[in-house]
């Protein structure tokens, strides 16, 4: 089947820790982007990327990183730098990156940091 | 940050009520609107595209109309039945299309359809 994979559905880390958020597709989409909810608002864009080995910064990158060194994989890390790390993260990918591309989405990560 | 408005918040409705929301969006370098339905527990799917004013798309009982001149965007379900229950997301692109899929969600309108 194809789709997209987010792993864990949960994640419990301690304050300070740095966490790496794993995202694989097997859609042969060239665009990938990591979003995050918060309760009451919408997704907001974290960090988006169209191609292999290039991605650009989102709406609220701070204290965040990615990678892109396969097609199939964007992982996501945050690190302690992130203010307010707990939250719901849903990666998603699209064929091209164009704008009027559907969007496909994974069943996101709940990170909680205690 | 775009300033993306969807409302109402929430909404409850009976099984075979037609309902409506809105979504609003700066009308300057718009490119697309994306509307997606997300039901708990599942992943966010999407539901209509759409870039030209006066476009209306339709999908089974679900509608959507785009006013691009003023900025908005209706959302229409008819015969409203349990499994319409989800967030329903709007997403604009303004960014001239240059953006690279980069979408502005909506905080979402959440259906509730009681039997």
């Amino acid at each position: 089947d194809g789709g997209i994979t987010q792993s864990p559905k949960y994640l419990f880390r301690k304050e300070g820790q740095n966490v790496t958020l794993s995202c694989e597709q097997n859609l042969n989409h060239d665009a990938m982007y990591w979003y995050r909810q918060d309760p009451g608002q919408g997704l907001r864009l974290i960090y988006y990327s169209q191609i292999v080995n290039d991605f650009q910064k989102g709406d609220i990158a701070e204290g965040y990183s990615v990678s892109r060194e396969k097609k199939e994989s964007f992982p996501l890390t945050v690190t302690s730098a992130q203010k307010n790390p707990t939250a719901f993260y849903l990666c998603a990918s699209s064929i091209t990156g164009g704008a009027t591309d559907t969007q496909y989405f994974g069943p996101g990560t709940r990170l909680t940091v205690l | 940050i775009l300033n993306v408005e969807q409302s109402p918040q929430s909404l409850h409705v009976q099984e075979g009520d037609s309902t409506n929301f809105t979504c609003s969006f700066p009308s300057s370098n718009f490119y697309a609107l994306h509307w997606y339905r997300w039901e708990t527990a599942k992943s966010p799917e999407a539901l209509f595209v759409m870039t030209l004013n006066g476009d209306e798309k339709k999908k089974g009982r679900i509608s959507a109309t785009l006013n691009t001149k003023e900025g908005y965007s209706y959302l229409y379900i008819k015969g409203s039945q349990p499994e319409d229950s989800a967030t329903y997301l709007c997403a604009p692109d303004n960014a001239g299309g240059t953006s690279y899929g980069k979408l502005t969600f909506g905080q979402g309108t959440i259906l509730t359809v009681h039997p």
